[in-house]
């Protein structure tokens, strides 16, 4: 079955320790892309890669990392969270000509 | 890049066609409409795309303007099923980045 899973999908967590969310998809797309959503704010992006080893800036990267070393994974790096970090993440993927991206579940996110 | 403009929410009767607006004026000739929607708090899942002529599948229609400065979706029978927040998406093919509207919240009633 065609998917991006997305792990942990709950995580509840204190400020400053480090944490990875992990996206994994199984369609060989080469475009993948890290979403937050917050109430009131609707889904923005925080990270996009168009391919292995190339990244790029959304619209909020402040406090976050990724990395693309593999075509299928699309880690979500936060080195040092926050509690304004709390929120709702969402990884997406599709083809190279990002025609319509396929979400993940959803990962809830609690910095206390 | 273009933002987009929507109402924050929308009611339509069951079996009747919902019609979602979406304000993009300041669009360019290379970039597409897109339509997601969210249920709940799931993934957003893809309706339908286009860049200037209307367009149709199983899910929904798209009509963009002539001077592609608005468009609508349209889903022909809402159902309950259908109550969602809809998202209407302007982006450079290709270019990686999405600027989501705030979205509109579809209510559809019995």
């Amino acid at each position: 079955e065609a998917q991006v899973t997305q792990n942990p999908r709950y995580l509840i967590t204190v400020t400053g320790k480090k944490l990875t969310v992990t996206c994994s998809q199984n369609m060989n797309h080469e475009y993948m892309s890290w979403y937050r959503q917050d109430p009131g704010l609707g889904l923005r992006q925080i990270y996009y890669s168009m391919n292995v080893e190339v990244t790029d800036k959304g619209d909020v990267p402040e406090g976050y990392k990724v990395s693309r070393k593999e075509k299928r994974n699309f880690p979500l790096i936060l080195e040092s969270p926050s509690p304004n970090q709390t929120s709702l993440y969402f990884c997406a993927s599709s083809s190279w000509d990002a025609d319509t991206q396929y979400f993940g579940p959803g990962t809830r996110l609690t910095v206390l | 890049d273009a933002k987009t403009t929507q109402p924050p929410s929308m009611d339509c009767a069951e079996g009747r066609a919902a019609n979602l607006p979406c304000n993009h004026s300041t669009i360019s000739g290379n970039e597409y409409v897109y339509w997601y929607r969210q249920i709940h708090s799931q993934g957003p899942q893809y309706i339908i795309h286009g860049l200037k002529n209307n367009e149709t599948n199983e899910m929904a229609s798209l009509i963009i303007t002539e001077d592609r400065k608005s468009s609508t979706l349209i889903l022909p029978h809402a159902t309950l099923r259908d109550t969602a927040v809809y998202y209407c998406i302007v982006r450079v093919n290709q270019g990686g980045k999405l600027i989501f509207g705030q979205g509109t919240e579809l209510s559809v009633k019995p």
